[in-house]
């Protein structure tokens, strides 16, 4: 089955640590994106990439970093710089970040609790 | 310039009425307009997606109507069932497909 996995399902994560979310798709998409979401709101887009090597800053990528070194993962870190990076963290995927009529599909997300 | 308004944030229907959620954007440049349906804890799926130059889309029991001199545009649930009840964001995006803009989201709650 093509789609796009997200692990883990919950996170927890103690002050000052540093953690990645994985982000993988099968779906042979060129473009992925990271969102953020917090209870009883919408989506906001930390960074996305719409090639291998070369990704943008979105509306709140401070705290945050990715890395795109292969088509198919486009991981997602929380660093300790972020401050209350407690919220549901979504990826998603598009066929051509070139293209008029893509689509995004998501994955199933990562729940990160800070303790 | 790049906002979507949605509204209602929640709402209430019975068993079988028909829910309505309203968008509205200002960039003109926008040329691409999916809706999501989103279930608690879950990521969202596409559920129907319309282009400016149709007026209405529907697909089953769910309709987009699309108003381009308005900028608005409307998800219409016929027929709503307790299984549609979930968060509703509406999307818009421009040239490239880059960058989705999303709404805040409606959170539907459908009486049995």
């Amino acid at each position: 089955d093509g789609g796009i996995t997200q692990s883990p399902k919950y996170l927890f994560r103690k002050e000052g640590q540093n953690v990645t979310l994985s982000c993988e798709q099968n779906l042979n998409h060129d473009a992925m994106y990271w969102y953020r979401q917090d209870p009883g709101q919408g989506l906001r887009l930390i960074y996305y990439s719409q090639i291998v090597n070369d990704f943008q800053k979105g509306d709140i990528a401070e705290g945050y970093s990715v890395s795109r070194e292969k088509k198919e993962s486009f991981p997602l870190t929380v660093t300790s710089a972020q401050k209350n990076p407690t919220a549901f963290y979504l990826c998603a995927s598009t066929l051509s970040g070139r293209g008029r009529w893509d689509t995004q599909y998501f994955g199933p997300g990562t729940r990160l609790t800070v303790l | 310039q790049q906002q979507v308004k949605q509204s209602p944030q929640s709402l209430i229907v019975q068993k079988g009425g028909i829910s309505i959620i309203n968008c509205a954007y200002e960039n003109t440049a926008f040329d691409y307009f999916p809706w999501y349906q989103q279930f608690p804890g879950k990521g969202p799926a596409l559920l129907i997606a319309i282009r400016p130059d149709v007026s209405e889309k529907k697909e089953g029991r769910f309709t987009i109507s699309f108003n381009k001199s308005a900028k608005q545009f409307s998800l219409h649930i016929m027929d709503s069932q307790p299984g549609d009840s979930a968060t509703y964001f509406c999307a818009a995006s421009m040239n490239y497909g880059q960058n989705f803009v999303f709404g805040p989201g409606t959170r539907l709650s459908v009486l049995p």
